[in-house]
């Protein structure tokens, strides 16, 4: 059973150009998680979705920043017009089903390192 | 707001030395609680987790206890090697309430063991 999927592991974009990170949950899962790692930084949440559905989207940056997960397909966390700041380590992680009351285990992918020059 | 604190690093430690990494968490009502290990270049992996108060996680040799009084869950190793070297991050999850899905993580802390 392969684990979290996530491409592409390394992404250069320059300021102003979109990025699109790609997340493909764990067989049988069909709950997804989003979170930003800075450098010297924890992971901080930024989304978690089901299956073309938002829950809860607390973390998210107000603009620029938004994702999907369609009911086909892959989750992707899109960053429109990119600026410096967005340089960081993305983690998509997974769970079977909602944690909410719950006690399930995330499972994390091994992240996308976006640079922007 | 919930929030996480561990204590900072690096830490680096010989072979077979004793580890602690502290972690205290602030939260409302009863969280769940984490450690989380981050090899170089990987995701995260589940360490160990704990649900409710007094419960022990352990795995690998490593533990930690859910202490409500403290609210704390330090991480503890009797005789570190090599291999466990990588960064330890802790986290909790809400039970109850609004955003009960999301982790909420500590800085991380770098251990590195030298031979």
């Amino acid at each position: 059973n392969a684990g979290v999927m996530q491409n592409p592991r390394h992404l250069v974009r320059r300021r102003g150009q979109e990025a699109r990170l790609r997340c493909s949950p764990m067989k049988g899962h069909s709950h997804v998680y989003w979170y930003r790692q800075l450098p010297e930084e924890g992971l901080k949440f930024m989304v978690y979705l089901q299956k073309e559905n938002i829950i809860d989207e607390s973390g998210m940056p107000k603009e620029r920043f938004s994702a999907e997960f369609p009911k086909e397909g892959p989750s992707i966390l899109r960053i429109q017009q990119v600026v410096r700041g967005d340089s960081a380590a993305y983690f998509c992680a997974s769970s079977p089903q909602g944690l909410a009351g719950g006690h399930n285990e995330q499972f994390f992918g091994p992240g996308t390192r976006l640079t922007v020059l | 707001g919930d929030s996480v604190t561990q204590m900072e690093g690096p830490v680096t430690l010989s072979e077979e030395a004793c580890l602690t990494i502290n972690c205290t968490y602030t939260a409302t009502g009863y969280p769940s609680l984490f450690w989380y290990v981050q090899y170089p270049g990987e995701g995260l992996q589940l360490l160990l987790k704990a649900t409710k108060a007094d419960d022990k996680g352990s795995n690998k040799g490593f533990e930690a206890t859910y202490r409500k009084e403290t609210t704390s869950f330090h991480l503890e190793k009797g005789s570190v090697q090599v291999s466990d070297s990588a960064v330890y991050f802790c986290a909790l999850k809400r039970n109850y309430g609004g955003s009960q899905g999301n982790l909420i993580f500590g800085k991380g802390t770098k251990l590195s063991v030298k031979p």
